[in-house]
Parts: structure tokens; sequence; C-alpha cells
């Protein structure tokens, strides 16, 4: 079965950074693609982001309103996918989710890691 | 960038049938994945490419997609379907999401 979970969320004060993590079991890490997909509170999905597999190029993709301030790295050693989020603004309050990603679409989600930017 | 369209909300009777739709510009030549959000918990995935079920996911839901409508379909709507649904497509590199439409039943 695989599982995602993620850690890091809390409360941070505007123009901070916060580092998430996503940790996943149960797939071959290696070859999957994990993306970051956040909901604001009371609001819709808006994707983040997204880490390739190395043997698929290794790219990573970012949605335009984080481009420049969040940096999506994985640890194939550890399984893990790491948001590193800079220059926080209010308006990227939110639930963080990681999720399995077949290029298209998103399989398996975690249950959410919540980010506050407020001072 | 590309925008996808979703009503606010959606009723159905129970046991009835339930069609959310998801507009976009040429819609139908891209793959539609469907997302099921209950509330307070984490989004699943009930349709994928379209109109493909993962693997638990009743026979009761399905997909279609033409044109410039993608359309979600639950018959035998039941108060455990009562959650927010969101289509998305893939767009370039960039995952989109419609805005989601919370579906009622009554």
């Amino acid at each position: 079965e695989i599982h995602l979970v993620e850690s890091g969320g809390g409360l941070v004060k505007p123009g901070g950074s916060l580092r998430l993590s996503c940790a996943v079991s149960g797939l071959t890490f290696t070859n999957a693609w994990i993306s970051w997909v956040r909901q604001a509170p009371g609001k819709g999905l808006e994707w983040v982001g997204r880490s390739k597999s190395k043997t698929d190029g290794g790219t990573i993709d970012y949605a335009a309103p984080v481009k420049g301030r969040f940096i999506i790295s994985r640890d194939d050693s550890k399984s893990t996918v790491d948001l590193q989020m800079y220059s926080l603004k209010s308006e990227d309050t939110a639930v963080y989710y990681c999720a399995s990603d077949y290029g298209d679409y998103l399989d398996d989600w975690g249950q959410g890691t919540l980010v506050t930017v407020s001072s | 960038s590309y925008e996808l369209t979703q009503p606010l909300s959606v009723s159905v009777a129970l046991g009835q049938t339930a069609k959310i739709t998801c507009g976009g510009n040429k819609i139908g030549a891209k793959s539609v994945h469907w997302y099921q959000q209950r509330p307070g918990q984490a989004p699943v995935l009930v349709i994928y490419r379209d109109n493909f079920r993962p693997s638990g996911i009743p026979e009761r839901f399905s997909g279609s997609n033409s044109e410039n409508t993608a359309t979600l379909t639950i018959s035998s709507a039941q108060v455990g379907d009562e959650a927010d649904y969101y289509c998305q497509v893939l767009a370039g590199s960039t995952a989109v999401f419609g805005g989601g439409s919370k579906l009622t039943v009554l």
C-alpha cells in the first residue's frame, strides 16, 4: 500500500521560510514523480509543483505563483521530496499535500500539513 | 493560462443521477481527471483519463469528455457521495484544477 506523509507545517511570519517534507513508502521511489498541491482555507485545490524521477530527467516544474520562491528537491536514498518555501506571504497559507504523480493525474495523496503565514 | 470552469454547487435527489460538468477550451482534446474531497479529508482520485476508475471506486462513478465539456456522472447517488469534486487537466507541464463543485444529496 502506498503511503505519503507530509510534515513540517506550522506558523511562520510574512517574509519567513519553511521547509516541508513528504515521506513516501509502498512504491519504487526512484521511478516516482511527486507533486505538491495546496488548498487555502475554504478554497479549491492549487497545484504547486512537481519532482520528476531522475530516470525521467529529474525535471522540477513549478506553478507561476510560487516560481522563484519555492524549491522542490528529492532524496532518493530517503524516499522523500521536500518543499522549501521562501518569502512567504499570507496568501501562501494553506494545507499542503503531496501526491504520487503519474504524469497527468495524481493518484495517492497524503493527509496534508497546514502552513499558516501570519504576524 | 488554461482555465477550467465548474458549477459551484450541484444537487441531486437520493438514488438519482448527478452530473458535474467541467468546461474548458477544447477540453475534449485533453485527458480529464476527477477528485472527490470529503470535508476535512484529502482528495481521492475517482476518475482518471476521462473515464477510468481506480480500484475501489464504485461503478456508479463514470466520466465523459467531448468538445468543450467534461462530465462526471454519479448514478444512484448516496449520502456518502456528498463532497467537493474537482476536475483536473495537464496544460503543458502544469496541472490545472477546476474551482470545485459541492455535491449535495437531498
